[in-house]
């Protein structure tokens, strides 16, 4: 069974810059697309970001666009999140997920859900 | 944006009564609605997709239902390990991936 495992979370100031690596177990890993959501302390769960299989294509919420970049690295098997200019309102724990999708599309019925998660990692915002 | 909007915020339930849980979306998202249950401390796990699909390995008494704009997720029977949070999502249009508020489903 794949796993996901994040990392890079920690407490740095506003402003500042932090890269989470999500790292896959399965070789499999570039078959999927791949996002990022995150949950501020307390609260719901708030998509961030999505990339799909190479790289090519890359989507993002409002609130990070123009300040936080998904990359891939499929030969490594890892997904990555850089994040500059952080606010205070970044503060939350960041999950990378699979989403399970048909080999034409990601998107509308051929999407399956996000089907495999990391555990998170927090991220906070803070001076 | 399509807005999703969850109903009720905290479900009260008994073990082994049914619960109901809703899920709204502000335009008509057809049959592209997730949902997803996440216990304390831990990340979501995917139940339910194309509004009523069920994933790898979720147990027969988790049913969905609706299109549209009105959905519904039923737990016919609660076990314990059910009471949880549950969040629905729609992919019919994105960006962005857009999540209800989630339902908390306590003991009664």
């Amino acid at each position: 069974e794949v796993q996901l495992v994040e990392s890079g979370g920690g407490l740095v100031q506003p402003g500042g810059s932090l890269r989470l690596t999500c790292g896959a177990s399965s070789s499999t890993f570039s078959s999927y697309w791949m996002h990022w959501v995150r949950q501020a302390p307390g609260e719901g769960l708030v998509w961030v970001s999505g990339i799909n299989t190479d790289g090519s294509n890359t989507r993002y919420a409002d609130s990070v666009k123009g300040r936080f970049t998904i990359s891939r690295d499929n030969a490594k098997n890892t997904l990555y999140l850089q994040m500059n200019s952080l606010r205070a309102e970044d503060t939350a724990v960041y999950y990378c997920a699979r989403a399970d999708c048909s080999s034409a599309s990601c998107y509308g019925s051929y999407y399956y859900g996000m089907d495999v998660w990391g555990q998170g990692t927090t991220v906070t915002v803070s001076s | 944006e399509i807005v999703m909007t969850q109903s009720p915020a905290t479900l009260s339930v008994s073990p082994g009564e049914r619960a109901t849980l809703s899920c709204r979306a502000s335009q008509s998202v057809s049959s592209n609605l997730a949902w997803y249950q996440q216990k304390p401390g831990q990340a979501p796990r995917l139940l339910i997709y194309g509004a009523s699909r069920r994933a790898t390995g979720i147990p027969a008494r988790f049913s969905g239902s609706g299109s549209g704009t009105e959905f519904t997720l039923t737990i016919s029977s609660l076990q314990s390990e059910d009471f949880a949070v549950y969040y629905c999502q729609q992919y019919n249009n994105w960006p962005p991936l857009t999540f209800g508020g989630g339902t908390k489903v306590e003991i009664k």
